[in-house]
């Protein structure tokens, strides 16, 4: 059974470029969870998902940034116009149900953007 | 909103000898869950412990333990016969009872010396 699957493991983005990162649960699980870490800080919250729905998006910037969750095919976190400040790593976790059940972490992608 | 708090941004342990991270954390909630995640430098999270509010018992896994004190708000890990291995960064979080994203503190570093 594959843990939760995070492509690429690095990227590396041109300021104004966009970045998608890909991320696939673990079987069986319909909900996802984004999270990112910047250099030297814990990870922060961005965007709960589950199949074809936002359910919590409180911590997402306002601008550039959107998480989808197709009833098809991995989740995708999209970064438009990167900045030098996006550079961090983003993490993605999966849950089989909403409450009472563990989240499993991918590895990360690191987005580097230059 | 909940907040977690780790003091301690690095900590030192001698090979085989006992270790205690710290965290804190503020909430209104009554039920609720509690974490330690270990990051090695692969940057894969790694459940460590899991707590939930409404047990009095500590948590024990293996040579993990936590020290939880709901009244002062208190959730500390122990690890003990500490091994090179465990040396990481340490991040302590927090989850609602009816929730879905964690709350993490800002971690700890843990220098394990042979």
């Amino acid at each position: 059974n594959a843990g939760v699957m995070q492509n690429p493991r690095h990227l590396v983005r041109r300021r104004g470029q966009e970045a998608r990162l890909r991320c696939s649960p673990m079987k069986g699980h319909s909900h996802v969870y984004w999270y990112r870490q910047l250099p030297e800080e814990g990870l922060k919250f961005m965007v709960y998902l589950q199949k074809e729905n936002i359910i919590d998006e409180s911590g997402m910037p306002k601008e550039r940034f959107s998480a989808e969750f197709p009833k098809e095919g991995p989740s995708i976190l999209r970064i438009q116009q990167v900045v030098r400040g996006d550079s961090a790593a983003y993490f993605c976790a999966s849950s089989a149900s909403r409450v009472n059940t563990e989240a499993f972490f991918g590895q990360g992608t690191r987005l580097t953007v230059v | 909103a909940q907040t977690v708090t780790q003091s301690q941004p690095e900590m030192s342990v001698q090979e085989a000898e006992t270790v205690t991270l710290s965290c804190t954390y503020d909430t209104s909630e009554s039920d609720y869950y509690l974490f330690w995640y270990k990051q090695p430098p692969s940057r894969q999270m790694i459940l460590v412990i899991r707590q939930e509010a409404y047990k009095q018992q500590n948590a024990t896994e293996n040579r993990f333990s936590v020290n939880f004190q709901k009244a002062a708000k208190s959730f500390s890990l122990k690890i003990s016969d500490s091994q090179l291995g465990d040396a990481a960064m340490y991040f302590c979080a927090y989850r609602s009872g009816d929730g879905n994203k964690l709350v993490f503190g800002a971690g700890t570093i843990l220098r394990v010396k042979s």
